[in-house]
C-alpha cells in the first residue's frame, strides 16, 4: 500500500519569502505524485503533478516541486509567496497502474504573514 | 477546463434523516468518480470509488449500507447518507477523472458541508 507523509502540519512565512512544503511517500511500485491546494470550504485544485520525465515540475501560481526517487520525496517550493497563497496544501500519490485512487497526506497549512 | 459540480454546498439535517449529495461532471463523461470525507483540519479520506453502471467499491471501514452510492449515468454520481447521526457531520468531496488512465486529470467538486443536529 502507498502512504504519504507531510512533515509539517503548519508553516508560517512572511510575504515575499521563499517556502518549502515537505512531502515523503512510501510505495513498493512506481507512482504518480501530485500537489493540491484547498481554500476554505472548497474542493481541491491541482497545483502540479509528476508522472514521468523531468524530476522538476512546474505548476500554477509559481509553484514547483522536485521528485527525488532516492529520498522518496516530492517537496513543493515557491521562491516568493503572496498573501493569496494562504491555504491548505495536500500531497498525494497514486500508483501508475491498476487502481486509480489517490492517497493524500495529512495536509500542511500555509499561512502568509504581511 | 473540466468542471465538477457538487450540490448542495451545505446542508443541515436532523438526526435519523437521510441526505443525498449530488456530484455532476458538467462538460465531460466520468466513468469513475470518487467520494472523500474530510474532518476539520484533517486530510481527505477516500470512502468509495463510484463506477458507472456497477456497484461502488468501498474502502475498508466504510459502511456501504450507511453511505449509499449510485452512479446511474456518465455525468452523475450520488452519495446518500442514511439515518444520519451527529458523527456523520463532515465535509464530503467528490472527484472525477476526465479519462480512464491513472495519469488523467482528477477534478474535484467544491464539497458539501453536512451538519447533523
Amino acid at each position: 500500500a502507498q502512504s504519504v507523509t507531510q512533515l509539517d502540519s503548519q508553516v508560517p512565512v512572511f510575504e515575499e519569502a521563499p517556502v518549502e512544503l515537505r512531502c515523503n511517500y512510501s510505495s513498493s511500485v512506481s507512482v504518480y505524485l501530485f500537489w493540491y491546494v484547498q481554500y476554505p470550504n472548497q474542493g481541491l485544485q491541482l497545483l502540479l503533478k509528476y508522472l514521468s520525465g523531468s524530476t522538476l515540475v512546474k505548476g500554477i501560481n509559481g509553484f514547483e516541486a522536485e521528485f527525488n526517487k532516492s529520498q522518496t520525496s516530492f517537496h513543493l517550493r515557491k521562491p516568493s509567496v503572496h498573501i493569496s497563497d494562504t491555504a491548505e496544501y495536500f500531497c498525494a500519490v497514486s500508483i501508475s497502474s491498476g487502481a486509480q485512487k489517490l492517497v493524500f497526506g495529512q495536509g500542511t497549512r500555509l499561512t502568509i504573514n504581511p | 477546463g473540466a468542471v465538477v459540480s457538487q450540490h448542495p454546498s451545505w446542508v443541515i439535517c436532523k438526526s435519523g434523516t437521510s441526505v443525498k449529495i449530488e456530484c455532476r461532471s458538467l462538460d465531460f463523461q466520468a466513468t469513475t468518480m470518487f467520494w472523500y470525507r474530510q474532518f476539520p483540519k484533517q486530510s481527505l479520506m477516500l470512502m468509495a470509488t463510484s463506477n458507472e453502471g456497477s456497484k461502488a467499491t468501498y474502502e475498508q471501514g466504510v459502511e456501504k449500507d450507511k453511505f449509499l452510492i449510485n452512479h446511474a449515468s456518465l455525468t452523475l454520481s450520488t452519495l446518500t447518507v442514511t439515518s444520519a447521526h451527529p458523527e456523520d457531520s463532515s465535509f464530503y468531496i467528490c472527484s472525477a477523472r476526465t479519462g480512464g488512465a491513472n495519469n488523467s486529470p482528477l477534478h474535484f467538486g467544491n464539497g458539501t458541508r453536512l451538519t447533523v443536529t
